[in-house]
C-alpha cells in the first residue's frame, strides 16, 4: 500500500540553523511529492511539490528533492527563522487522475530567537 | 474573503447528535475534499468529489456522508456523532492534480 513516514518531532532549533525533516514513502507506480506546512490556527498551504524522480522543489528557501532510489524526499533549508516555526506534512499522491493525497504525521518545528 | 471557508470553526456536541459541517469555496474549482486531522496521524481522507454528481469514499468514510449542493458547496454530516470522531476537520479544494487549497478547519468535539 501507500504510505508517508516523517521524522518524529517536536524539531526546536535556534534562529539562523539547518533544517532537515525527513520523509520516506512507500509506493506502487510513480507517485508526486508534496510538503505542505501550517501554521497556527490555520489549513495547510502547498510549501513545494515534486513530480518525478530526481526533480527537487522549491520555496521561501525550503528545498527538497524526490529520490526514488531512497524512496526519500526530505525538507530542508538553511537558515531558519522565527517565522518558520509551524507543522510540516509531507505526503505523495499515488495518481494525478484522483488527486488523492497521503499524509505523514507531521512534524511540528519550533524556531526560538 | 477567504477562498476556502468552513462552518463553523468550533463545535461542542453529545454523543448520539446529528452534525453538520459546512464548506464554501469562491475559487470556482471542481474537486472537492474532506479530511479529519488527529494529532500524530496526519490527515486522512474522508470523502472526495469531482463535481456535483460525482462523490467518492475515502478512506475512513464509516460513520460520515457529505452531500455536494453545488459547484461551490461540499456538506460533510455525522449521522450519529460519537466521542472518537472529536477530531479538526479540513474542506480542501483543487482544480488540478498538483495543489489543493484548505479551508481554516472546523474542532469539532463529542462529549
Amino acid at each position: 500500500g501507500n504510505s508517508v513516514t516523517q521524522m518524529e518531532g517536536p524539531v526546536t532549533l535556534s534562529e539562523e540553523a539547518f533544517l532537515t525533516i525527513n520523509c520516506t514513502y512507500t509506493a506502487t507506480g510513480y507517485p508526486s511529492l508534496f510538503w505542505y506546512v501550517q501554521y497556527p490556527g490555520e489549513g495547510l498551504q502547498l510549501l513545494l511539490k515534486a513530480t518525478k524522480a530526481d526533480d527537487k522543489g522549491s520555496n521561501k528557501g525550503f528545498e527538497a528533492t524526490y529520490r526514488k532510489e531512497t524512496t526519500s524526499f526530505h525538507l530542508e533549508k538553511g537558515s531558519v527563522q522565527v517565522s518558520d516555526s509551524a507543522v510540516y506534512f509531507c505526503a505523495l499522491q499515488p495518481s494525478s487522475n484522483t488527486g488523492k493525497l497521503i499524509f505523514g504525521q507531521g512534524t511540528t518545528l519550533q524556531v526560538k530567537p | 474573503d477567504a477562498d476556502v471557508t468552513q462552518t463553523p470553526r468550533n463545535r461542542i456536541t453529545k454523543t448520539g447528535k446529528r452534525i453538520m459541517l459546512e464548506c464554501s469555496q469562491t475559487k470556482g474549482h471542481d474537486r472537492m475534499y474532506w479530511y479529519r486531522q488527529d494529532p500524530g496521524l496526519g490527515l486522512q481522507l474522508i470523502y472526495y468529489s469531482f463535481d456535483v454528481k460525482d462523490i467518492n469514499k475515502g478512506e475512513i468514510s464509516d460513520g460520515y456522508s457529505v452531500s455536494r449542493q453545488a459547484q461551490a458547496k461540499f456538506s460533510l454530516s455525522l449521522e450519529s456523532a460519537i466521542p472518537n470522531q472529536t477530531a479538526l476537520y479540513f474542506c480542501a479544494t483543487s482544480d488540478s492534480p498538483f495543489e489543493q487549497f484548505f479551508g481554516p478547519g472546523t474542532r469539532l468535539t463529542v462529549l
